[in-house]
Order: structure tokens, then sequence, then C-alpha cells
């Protein structure tokens, strides 16, 4: 199992519509989760963070976390054009010896007009 | 402004030869990091920093060497052992670095793109 995992996509929403992204962590005990958004040739931009349990908004995207489960989601609503990007998940993760941030693979999000 | 620079933004080598990247932030960040990324995978860490004259290995240090001898500097040195070079690599920084419990986000640079022939 990878440590940080997500569905590579492509996710294909209409515009208007609202984007779900969904990322999943492997350890139990990770407190600290991100999201980020990477266009094509660009370096990744931070969209949000959330440590506890439940919902956080901000604007149109709102992160949600289930420790639980061990999942974190990314929703995007009124999806724009501008929104198709590579979103990449990341956890902070404890190896025994030291905590280490852990990116996913990243999801493609295309928004269709 | 207050950010993260990294050059040049495209760099291209001849296999052999050593090269390094830069990357100065202006954002009194404590930590600093270098990732690397190669298409269709995640971000890999290679080296990261918590504070000026000490670093760590991440987990492709293999072939790679940092200095951090300014808080606000973080060049990587890609030598001629690192048997696959080619790839956009990433500088970061945070206000805190990995040891702690709650991580501050990662304030990430424009990335090298490093082409080795």
């Amino acid at each position: 199992q990878k440590e940080v995992e997500q569905n590579s996509g492509p996710l294909s929403v209409p515009e208007g519509a609202i984007a779900s992204l969904n990322c999943t962590y492997s350890d139990r005990g990770s407190q600290s989760f991100f999201w980020y958004r990477q266009y094509s040739g660009k370096s990744p931009e931070l969209i949000m963070f959330i440590y506890s349990n439940g919902d956080k908004e901000d604007g149109r995207f709102t992160a949600q976390l289930n420790k639980a489960s061990q999942y974190v989601s990314l929703l995007i609503r009124d999806s724009q054009p501008s929104d198709s990007a590579t979103y990449l998940c990341a956890a902070v993760l404890n190896t025994g010896t030291a905590s280490k941030l852990t990116f996913g693979t990243g999801t493609r999000l295309q928004v269709t007009l | 402004d207050g950010g993260i620079t990294q050059s040049p933004k495209y760099l291209f080598r001849k296999e052999g030869q050593n090269v390094t990247l830069s990357c100065e932030q202006n954002l009194n960040h404590d930590a600093m990091y270098w990732y690397r990324q190669d298409p269709g995978q995640g971000l890999r860490l290679i080296y990261y920093s918590q504070i000026v004259n000490d670093f760590q290995k991440g987990d492709i240090a293999e072939g790679y060497s940092v200095s951090r001898e300014k808080k606000e500097s973080f060049p990587l040195t890609v030598t001629s052992a690192q048997k696959n070079p080619t790839a956009f690599y990433l500088c970061a920084s945070s206000i805190v670095g990995q040891s702690s419990s709650y991580n501050s986000p990662l304030h990430f640079g424009n990335g090298t793109r490093l082409t080795v022939t």
C-alpha cells in the first residue's frame, strides 16, 4: 500500500459542477494534511491545509478530514476551467524515528466547458 | 514581496558534469527542502535542512549534495554520481521543520528543469 494514495485520474467535471478529489493515507497517527495545486510545468501552490477532523472551508474549496477512515478530500464548488490542474495530497507520516511529509502522485482534474 | 527564488529556470549539462542549482528565500523560514519530480510521479525528498549548518538526507539523496551556510540559501549540487539526473527540481521552505508534530505548509519556488545529455 502506498503511504499516500490518490487516483491519478483524469477526473473530468463540467464547468459549474462540484469536483471531489480523494486521498487516503497509511499512518493512523498522521495529524497534518495539505492540498496543493500544480499546473502543468509549474511548481505546486498551497490550496488548503487541515489538522482537525471535519470540514474546513476557504472560498470555493472545502477540505474534509476523517482520521478514523484515514482519508482526506478536497471539494471544489462551481468548478472553473482555470481549476484544471493536478492536485497533490500530502500528509505528515510518522516513520518511527521522525515525521516525514509525503506526497501522493496527484489527481489530474479537467473542467470541461 | 517574500518568496523563494530558484535559478536558473532551465539548465542543460553534459553527462559527467556536476551542476549546482540555486535556491534563495526571504521568508525568514527555518526549514528548507529539495524535491525531485519526474513525469507521472509524486515529489520525492532529496535533502532537507531545519537549521543553518545542518541538513539530513531524504529518500533519494544518493548522487546529490547540499550546504546550508546561510538561513536564506540552500544550494543543491547534482553530481556525476546521480544516474538519472534529468528531472524537475523544486526547492521549498517552511516556518518549522519536519520534527514538529504539526507541520507548517511548504512554500515552493518556481523550479529548475535540468536536462542532462
